[in-house]
């Protein structure tokens, strides 16, 4: 079965923008989340969602947003750009609970000039 | 600061040696799960494991996680080139996961 899709695979973005990112995950998955990989920071969790509601959410300001659709896609958004948000940003979909893995797409290598 | 603490943080070894990468934590957690993660690409889920003390094995890799679920360890026995890439620990804790520091491995041939 296909694999999680993200889309775009890269973006380049001036500050003060704003970034739409979207995810579709594994047939059957409900659960999206999504992180931000950097060099220094690893993976971080941003937040996840289920059956169209945000289950969890990460230690991240409020510039960073997302949503879910009731075909499971998800889309996450970051307003008013900074420096700092170049990453790559991962979308994960799974099974519901704990003992189920993620399955990880490609990403999205954002950056920020 | 990291709730899984993973050592070490860089290892280049030589094709055919043995390794073992380390996640460590404090916290105690339901599940923890290990994947490999290659350059430009997301990563990909090797082994969950949930039980205490429980050791897993994939082929050449060998997974355990530790009684008190506070740890885990990857043992790689006659690592291989294609054995390269980012190892990242994940545990659940609090409806959670949190992810390890990663273990950057290169394997010279």
């Amino acid at each position: 079965k296909a694999g999680v899709t993200q889309t775009p695979r890269y973006l380049i973005k001036t500050r003060g923008q704003q970034v739409t990112l979207s995810c579709s995950p594994i047939s059957g998955h409900r659960s999206v989340s999504w992180y931000q990989q950097t060099p220094g920071q690893g993976l971080q969790f941003l937040f996840e969602y289920f059956s169209e509601t945000q289950r969890n959410k990460g230690n991240f300001p409020g510039r960073f947003s997302g949503r879910q659709f009731s075909n499971s896609r998800s889309e996450m958004n970051v307003s008013t750009l900074e420096l700092g948000d170049s990453a790559l940003y991962l979308c994960a979909s799974s099974l519901p609970g704990h003992g189920h893995g993620y399955t990880f797409g490609s990403g999205t290598r954002l950056t920020v000039v | 600061t990291q709730l899984l603490e993973q050592s070490p943080q860089f290892l280049s070894i030589q094709e055919g040696e043995n390794l073992t990468v380390y996640c460590n934590s404090s916290s105690v957690f339901s599940s923890l799960q290990w994947y490999r993660q290659e350059p430009g690409e997301g990563p990909v889920l090797l082994v969950t494991v949930v039980t205490g003390g429980e050791v897993k094995k994939l082929k050449r890799l060998t997974f355990q996680f530790g009684d008190a679920r506070k740890d885990s360890s990857l043992h790689i026995t006659a690592a291989q080139p294609g054995d390269t890439g980012l190892y990242l620990c994940a545990g659940h804790t609090g409806n959670q996961f949190y992810f390890g520091t990663g273990t950057s491995l290169t394997v010279i041939p």
